[in-house]
């Protein structure tokens, strides 16, 4: 089964910028992975930012964008705002219909 | 708009069998245009893809979890279900149902295995 790598965490300070990776024991993360990226606060149910690469929901930040960067999917945060403090997980589908999520990225705003 | 909830014990027994039901309202279970999963999380843990499935009751499981998961659908009821055998500790988790397009959560529902 293919790994999913995020980095562990991250720290952005308030109206920052920063961008969150995605990557694949398999090789270039492309459009057939159907990217998704997830907010999780402390006591929440997952939220869906991302689906798709880069669409996005009618919840979602403008803040927020998707895309693929250097072989792998990415979320850019641009102007961090302190409620954007979360873990954030991306998904990635893989033949026969086996998504995998990746380990999550716990990111601080400070 | 469309809505999920989980529905089952939140108290299995070792060895025994988790059985959960998600409730799907706003919209058609019975769509071609989607399927619908299980996702579990496990206290203080990442999420974990169970398996998904097909309105027409196609499935595909997470291969370390196959040999003990089964999930089904009951269009009538718009829900759909998910029964976990031979529970061990190690499935103690916040177990969500999932519209997969566009991805859309249930609530999450804490089950916790113990004697």
């Amino acid at each position: 089964q293919a790994v999913v790598t995020q980095e562990p965490s991250l720290t952005v300070s308030p109206g920052g910028t920063v961008t969150l990776t995605c990557g694949s024991s398999t090789g270039v993360v492309t459009s057939g992975h159907y990217p998704y990226w997830f907010q999780q606060k402390p006591g929440q149910a997952p939220r869906t930012l991302i689906y798709d690469i880069s669409s996005k929901h009618s919840w979602t930040p403008a803040r927020f964008s998707g895309s693929l960067l250097g072989g792998k999917a990415a979320l850019t945060l641009s102007g961090a705002q302190p409620e954007d403090e979360a873990d954030y997980y991306c998904l990635l589908s893989y033949s026969g219909s086996r998504p995998v999520f990746g380990g999550g990225t716990k990111l601080t705003v400070l | 708009q469309l809505q999920l909830q989980e529905s089952g014990p939140g108290l299995v027994k070792p060895s025994e069998t988790l059985s959960l039901t998600c409730t799907v309202s706003g919209g058609s279970i019975s769509s071609t245009s989607y399927y619908w999963a299980w996702v579990r999380q496990p206290p203080g843990q990442g999420l974990e893809w169970i398996g998904g499935i097909y309105y027409s009751g196609g499935t595909y499981y997470n291969p370390s979890l196959k040999s003990r998961v089964t999930m089904s659908v009951d269009t009538s009821k718009n829900q759909f279900s998910l029964k976990l055998r031979s529970v061990t500790a190690a499935d103690t988790a916040v177990y969500y149902c999932a519209r997969v397009g566009g991805f859309y959560w249930g609530q999450g529902i804490l089950v916790t295995v113990s004697s």
